[in-house]
């Protein structure tokens, strides 16, 4: 069964510093991945996607299939940064179901 | 475009009774999703309704039910309420052939005493 996981329910770091939300997945076939963000007091929206390859305030994210791992990163955490984070995958080749891992607490500290 | 709208925000009911939550999705998506999110943990799939038809079911027993109206909008029925069913429930709202692309609205938190 396809699976999300996120070792670490909390994430410390300071300002300025380098950020990396661990995502690891369990899936037969090609996934799509997807990080999903909600920050104090509102809606889980979504932050970015693999296939888009994209950038999203200064977030990025390589999928590694070898390794089954779809790090989110940040080199500069910013306050703003600090949320909690999701990372989450279809839950079947239909695609139009989402698994979610249990998420990561990110708190950046001034 | 307000986005996805859900109703009421907190809701307190009594083991055993029956609740309904409602969801409008975002204006221009058809497909409306439920997750039920318990404290600590990431949202898990309920189901999925599209043409006024649930097309997916995740792990949920059939106290949970669902509906789709024709305007799109979809309401979230729970039976026979479990403590354990106390969780926060969220609705997203998709585009046609986008159905990952997920919007998500603030949720109704459920309390069961």
């Amino acid at each position: 069964a396809q699976r999300v996981t996120q070792p670490e329910k909390l994430l410390s770091v300071f300002k300025g510093a380098p950020v990396e939300l661990k995502c690891n997945y369990s899936y037969s076939g090609s996934p799509e991945l997807f990080w999903y963000v909600q920050y104090s007091r509102q809606r889980l929206q979504l932050l970015l996607r693999h296939i888009s390859r994209e950038s999203i305030k200064g977030f990025t994210a390589d999928l590694n299939k070898g390794e089954t791992s779809f790090h989110l990163k940040k080199p500069f955490a910013q306050e703003e940064d600090s949320a909690m984070y999701y990372c989450a995958l279809p839950a079947n080749n239909a695609g139009n179901m989402l698994t979610f891992g249990g998420g990561t607490r990110l708190m950046v500290k001034p | 475009d307000a986005g996805v709208t859900q109703s009421p925000t907190h809701l307190i009911k009594t083991r055993g009774q029956q609740v309904t939550l409602r969801c409008s999705p975002k204006s221009g998506h058809d497909t409306v999703s439920w997750y039920q999110q318990a404290l600590g943990q990431g949202p898990q799939f309920i189901f999925q309704y599209y043409e006024e038809e649930e097309r997916q079911r995740g792990n949920f027993p059939d106290r949970f039910s669902g509906h789709q109206f024709p305007n799109y909008s979809s309401e979230l029925n729970v039976n026979a309420l479990l403590l354990g069913d106390s969780a926060l429930y969220l609705c997203a709202s998709s585009p046609t052939g986008r159905k990952t692309e997920a919007f998500f609205g603030q949720g109704t938190r459920l309390t069961v005493v």
